[in-house]
């Protein structure tokens, strides 16, 4: 099955920084990748995904990179804000075959 | 759209009691999926349906859970009996097959 390896379990930068979170998988069939996140009490929501045959998506400060061959993908959040804190999920899956594979999560903490 | 609705949102019970966790997936969704998460496990895949229908229940932990989907706007997560190492926060998600998955705010269980 699918084997995602997300890293790092936390990261803290200051604001206006830059946060990258990366993600490697296992199954080469796999190829949608999405991004959650969790706030404090709340479930993971969905920021932003990408399909295997682009490798890059935008949506404001937040973008998403797609390596098929190296099977890795990652997060970039810029000018980071406090708001921005949460647990980060990243998951992957074969599109149409139900279930995702989640990444351990990161924790992100943003200092004001 | 309501989104998906759990029920209760906070569940205190004792040892040995029966639990019953609720879940509405959103209109139109025909996946539905059952996560716990815990600080020491993360977010872990519980079971989940595909129209109705149970396609993976290897992440049910023990014979004591179970899960049912009797139609397409309701399933419930059953535990009985309970155990204090079952306190953790019961999400349930829905999606259409393949694709981002919608969660719902959780169900905090406590088993004192």
């Amino acid at each position: 099955g699918e084997n995602v390896e997300q890293h790092p379990s936390t990261l803290s930068v200051q604001e206006g920084d830059s946060a990258v979170i990366k993600c490697t998988y296992s199954d080469s069939a796999s190829n949608y990748f999405p991004w959650y996140k969790q706030e404090l009490g709340k479930g993971p929501q969905l920021i932003i995904d990408i399909r295997s045959n682009v490798g890059e998506k935008k949506d404001q400060r937040i973008a998403v990179t797609l390596n098929k061959t190296a099977k890795h993908f990652s997060l970039h959040i810029t000018e980071t804000q406090p708001e921005d804190s949460a647990v980060y999920f990243c998951a992957a899956s074969e599109a149409n075959a139900g279930k995702s594979t989640f990444g351990d999560g990161t924790t992100l903490t943003v200092k004001p | 759209d309501a989104g998906v609705i759990q029920s209760p949102r906070h569940e205190v019970t004792e040892m040995g009691q029966e639990v019953t966790l609720r879940c509405k997936p959103i209109s139109g969704h025909n996946s539905l999926f059952w996560y716990r998460q815990t600080m020491m496990r993360g977010l872990e895949l519980l079971i989940y349906f595909n129209n109705n229908v149970p396609i993976d229940d290897s992440g049910m932990p023990e014979d004591r859970f179970s899960a049912k989907m009797p139609n397409a706007s309701f399933s419930t997560l059953k535990i009985q009996p309970s155990e204090p190492r079952d306190s953790a926060v019961y999400f349930c998600a829905s999606s259409t097959s393949g694709s981002k998955e919608y969660f719902g705010p959780g169900t905090r269980l406590t088993v004192t």
